[in-house]
């Protein structure tokens, strides 16, 4: 156990649905990062936040959106949802609002859009 | 072309090789990292390094930022070892910028 907890493990849900996508991180660190890893574009980047706000993003798109909450667990949301979004979606958790002085990253989301 | 590229993108070897993955970046970097993705999705990190050598067991990491460049050899492989092995780099502040990944099998 990494000490960051996504939840769920597995999703599967229709196309122009909306799902959310829950992150706790390790306890004591202040951002989340959110990361989509798919076959053809590999892992990439979406979206940080510290301790509360935005921070950095990356190649995300409109209809997702995130948040990080005053207990620091931080929810990505998806909506109208296309096949395309089927992916493994990560968060990764670190101490300040950099990852090269280390992070931890959770075990994913599986997301299959039918 | 990428900002990180891995070579091989597969590779097989059989138990007890000595197995060296391969990656070259193409910006200026304050770190790069080696993550290891096991069949069951989850990614921990390996290392992260911004110069010279680490060693941790088994597995050994470099890094030659003259030619931004950077090996992760194993040595006495092991079926267990059987990953995916990710290369990214940070720049500065910056967020995670990755490989495209290197899928080792190593066989009994």
């Amino acid at each position: 156990d990494s000490g960051v907890t996504q939840t769920p493990k597995h999703l599967i849900t229709a196309t122009g649905q909306r799902v959310t996508l829950r992150c706790s991180p390790r306890s004591g660190d202040l951002s989340v990062y959110w990361y989509q890893q798919s076959l053809d574009q590999g892992l990439q980047f979406l979206i940080q936040y510290y301790n509360g706000e935005e921070r950095a993003k990356g190649n995300i798109l409109e209809r997702f959106s995130a948040q990080q909450f005053p207990d620091l667990h931080s929810e990505l949301n998806l909506s109208s949802l296309e096949l395309g979004d089927s992916a493994l979606y990560f968060c990764a958790s670190s101490v300040g609002e950099q990852q090269r002085y280390g992070y931890t990253f959770g075990s994913g989301t599986r997301l299959t859009v039918v | 072309k990428n900002e990180v590229e891995q070579s091989p993108q597969n590779l097989t070897a059989q138990e007890g090789e000595f197995i060296t993955i391969n990656c070259s970046y193409s910006v200026g970097i304050s770190a790069l990292h080696w993550l290891q993705q096991h069949p069951g999705g989850g990614i921990v990190s390996l290392f992260m390094l911004s110069s010279g050598k680490k060693k941790h067991g088994r597995l050994i990491a470099t890094i030659n930022i003259q030619e931004k460049h950077s090996s992760l050899h194993i040595t006495a492989s092991h079926p267990r070892d059987s990953a995916v092995y990710i290369c990214a780099v940070t720049q500065g502040a910056q967020k995670l910028v990755f490989g495209q990944g290197t899928r080792l099998t190593i066989n009994p």
